[in-house]
């Protein structure tokens, strides 16, 4: 079992739909929570960082972690053409070592 | 500022050169990584360097060869390269090695194809 499992999708979405990304993680002991974006052939941008439980919000972005079913989640207000990429959840481990999902390719249709 | 950056954008390199990918952060970082990422792959460690020294190394072969000449500055050498080594090359950096505020800021990466 990998420690953070995440749909690689694609998904595919119209412009100004609400997106739900999520990634389910093995360990309960992690406790720090990335949310990275990646468009083709760049390096990976981060978007949100989490600590424990709960939601965190910056403009059309809402980070939240349910610990008690080990679930991750980003959310996506009014998608944008420009929101296409590749959406990488990611953990530390023990050592501070960040651990990737596999990504979730995310397209949002015009 | 949170700028990470790298050069060069792209290389390409026959099995026998010899080449250097090169990294530098002004963020006052005192952790500095390399990845390797295939495509459609999360990236994978190879490095970590924490206050210009190498702490961790992920069982990387030894024709990768990394240095850190000082605090700002991240280089990684390359050398023998095989074709499956063609890859995008990521450098990240953070505060310090290891910490609940220890959050990575990645580079463009270089692109490196091995021919």
């Amino acid at each position: 079992q990998k420690e953070v499992e995440q749909d690689p999708g694609p998904l595919s979405v119209p412009e100004g739909a609400i997106v739900s990304l999520n990634c389910t993680y093995s360990n309960s002991a992690f406790q720090y929570f990335m949310w990275y974006r990646q468009y083709s052939r760049k390096g990976p941008e981060l978007l949100m960082y989490t600590y424990s439980s709960g939601n965190k919000e910056d403009g059309r972005f809402t980070a939240q972690v349910d610990k008690s079913s080990k679930y991750i989640s980003l959310f996506i207000r009014d998608s944008q053409p420009s929101d296409s990429a590749t959406y990488l959840c990611a953990t530390m481990d023990s050592s501070y070592k960040l651990i990737f999902g596999s990504g979730t390719r995310l397209l949002v249709r015009p | 500022d949170t700028e990470v950056t790298q050069t060069p954008k792209h290389l390409v390199m026959g099995m026998t050169n010899k080449k250097s990918l090169k990294c530098e952060q002004h963020m006052g970082h005192r952790a500095m990584y390399w990845y390797k990422q295939k495509a459609k792959k999360p990236p994978e460690l190879m490095f970590v360097y924490s206050y210009e020294k190498l702490s961790i190394n992920e069982s990387v072969p030894s024709r990768f060869s990394p240095e850190c000449p000082n605090s700002s500055l991240l280089n990684l050498h390359l050398h023998a390269l095989q074709p499956e080594d063609s890859a995008l090359y990521l450098c990240a950096s953070s505060q310090v090695d290891g910490g609940s505020t220890d959050t990575q800021y990645f580079g463009p990466g270089t692109r490196l194809t091995v021919l």
